[in-house]
């Protein structure tokens, strides 16, 4: 079946500095790559995804960017904020399958430091 | 975005016994998925709910352990049977909208088995 792997397990940056977050997926069919954020005691929101015909994608302080060759896509977040820390999960569909099945990867705490 | 809502929020069983969790949503959805959050981890899919046919379930999971049912587009059900400590987690439902493609948690039930 698919892996995903996370990197880092643990993140911890300045108010103001950026944020970078890194999955790996074994599965060449995956074609969606979303990244989610919890919060502690609160369900996954999603907050920002990419399809594999693009190859980056921005809103706001929030950046994917997508490497099908590699197999591997980023989370990146600038200006980084108190209220950025969480826990975040990034996600592929093994397969290729339905957005909804998805694989999750072993998830980044972030603590923004103010 | 549609709207989710899960039942019982949270609940302390016995081992041995089996709790029924309902996933209810604002609007007809085609998809809906049940996934398992165990303590400081992350998701993991355990079926898609069919509506009208059985359950589809990922590797790991059976029907016996996990029965579930879809009557209709908003509403399903997972039950946790014959549980032991080791089924101790956070169950979220999820649907996928029809026309966004995305993906929605629900607020998840804590189950703790003594």
């Amino acid at each position: 079946g698919e892996n995903v792997e996370q990197h880092p397990s643990t993140l911890s940056v300045q108010e103001g500095d950026s944020a970078v977050i890194k999955c790996t997926y074994s599965d060449s069919a995956s074609n969606y790559f979303p990244w989610y954020k919890q919060e502690l005691g609160k369900r996954p929101q999603l907050i920002i995804d990419i399809r594999s015909n693009v190859g980056e994608k921005k809103d706001q302080r929030i950046a994917v960017t997508l490497n099908k060759t590699a197999k591997h896509f980023s989370l990146h977040i600038t200006e980084t904020q108190p209220e950025d820390s969480a826990v975040y999960f990034c996600a592929t569909n093994a397969g290729g399958t339905s957005y909804g099945k998805l694989t999750f990867g072993q998830g980044t705490i972030l603590t923004v430091h103010p | 975005s549609a709207v989710i809502s899960q039942k019982p929020s949270r609940d302390i069983c016995q081992r041995g016994t089996s709790l029924t969790i309902q996933c209810q949503v604002d609007s007809q959805v085609t998809m809906m998925f049940w996934y398992r959050q165990q303590p400081g981890q992350s998701l993991t899919l355990i079926a898609t709910a069919n509506q009208g046919s059985e359950a589809t379930y990922e590797s790991g999971f059976v029907i016996d352990k996990f029965p579930i049912s879809r009557p209709n587009l908003t509403f399903s059900t997972l039950t946790v049977s014959n549980m032991s400590p080791e089924d101790s987690s956070i169950y979220l439902c999820s649907v996928l909208g029809d026309d966004t493609d995305t993906q929605y948690f629900g607020p998840g039930t804590r189950l703790t088995v003594l």
